[in-house]
């Protein structure tokens, strides 16, 4: 089945820093890659997706890329600010259902 | 904007009993999952359910557990005689799309503690 690794765990910037969090999938028939953020005790909320047929997408501030071939994708933040700060989880899916990444504790200091 | 919901928000349930898990998908959805989350780790799914029947499971989802949809609103999550380490984050979702290809609507969760 799909694996997906993401890195890192945790993640501390300064507020108007950039903040980039990385996953790698290993099924290669994975086509379709969304990004949850999740704040203490809420549920996960969609921030941004992509789909296999796209490198890379953008909305205002976030930004995801997509390297197939690789099989990694990425998502970029920038201007951070501190409601930015959450976990936020990568994951991956193919014909079966969505498998998440471990997570990345996301803390923007003021 | 029309939102996944769940009851109860928290069950404390002793082991060995059996506890059912509500949720109320989007109205128009025709996809619906059930995923876990032990405190502090990543989202599990568990579950997934399309046309009145399970399209597809994760090891997770022993003989233990089951799904039903009951009528055309509610869909629930049975687990027959709990353990300890059935104590974790239950969040049903919903997609308006093909399996897992899609987005798909988190609702707010039940915590489930096994004592």
């Amino acid at each position: 089945g799909e694996n997906v690794e993401q890195h890192p765990s945790t993640l501390s910037v300064q507020e108007g820093d950039s903040a980039v969090i990385k996953c790698t999938y290993s099924d290669s028939a994975s086509n379709y890659f969304p990004w949850y953020k999740q704040e203490l005790g809420k549920r996960p909320q969609l921030i941004i997706d992509i789909r296999s047929n796209v490198g890379e997408k953008k909305d205002q501030r976030i930004a995801v890329t997509l390297n197939k071939t690789a099989k990694h994708f990425s998502l970029h933040i920038t201007e951070t600010q501190p409601e930015d700060s959450a976990v936020y989880f990568c994951a991956a899916s193919g014909y079966s259902t969505l498998t998440f990444g471990k997570g990345t504790m996301l803390l923007v200091s003021p | 904007e029309p939102e996944v919901t769940q009851t109860p928000s928290h069950q404390v349930t002793q082991m060995g009993q059996e506890v059912i898990l509500r949720c109320v998908p989007i109205s128009n959805h025709l996809y619906f999952y059930w995923y876990r989350q032990i405190l502090g780790q990543k989202v599990e799914f568990l579950v997934s359910f399309y046309n009145n029947e399970i399209s597809e499971k994760s090891e997770i989802f022993d003989d233990q557990f089951s799904v039903e949809r009951p009528d055309g609103s509610n869909f629930t999550l049975k687990i027959r005689s709990t353990k300890l380490e059935d104590s974790a984050m239950y969040f049903c979702a919903s997609s308006d799309e093909g399996q897992g290809s899609y987005e798909q609507y988190f609702g707010p969760g039940t915590r489930l503690t096994v004592t």
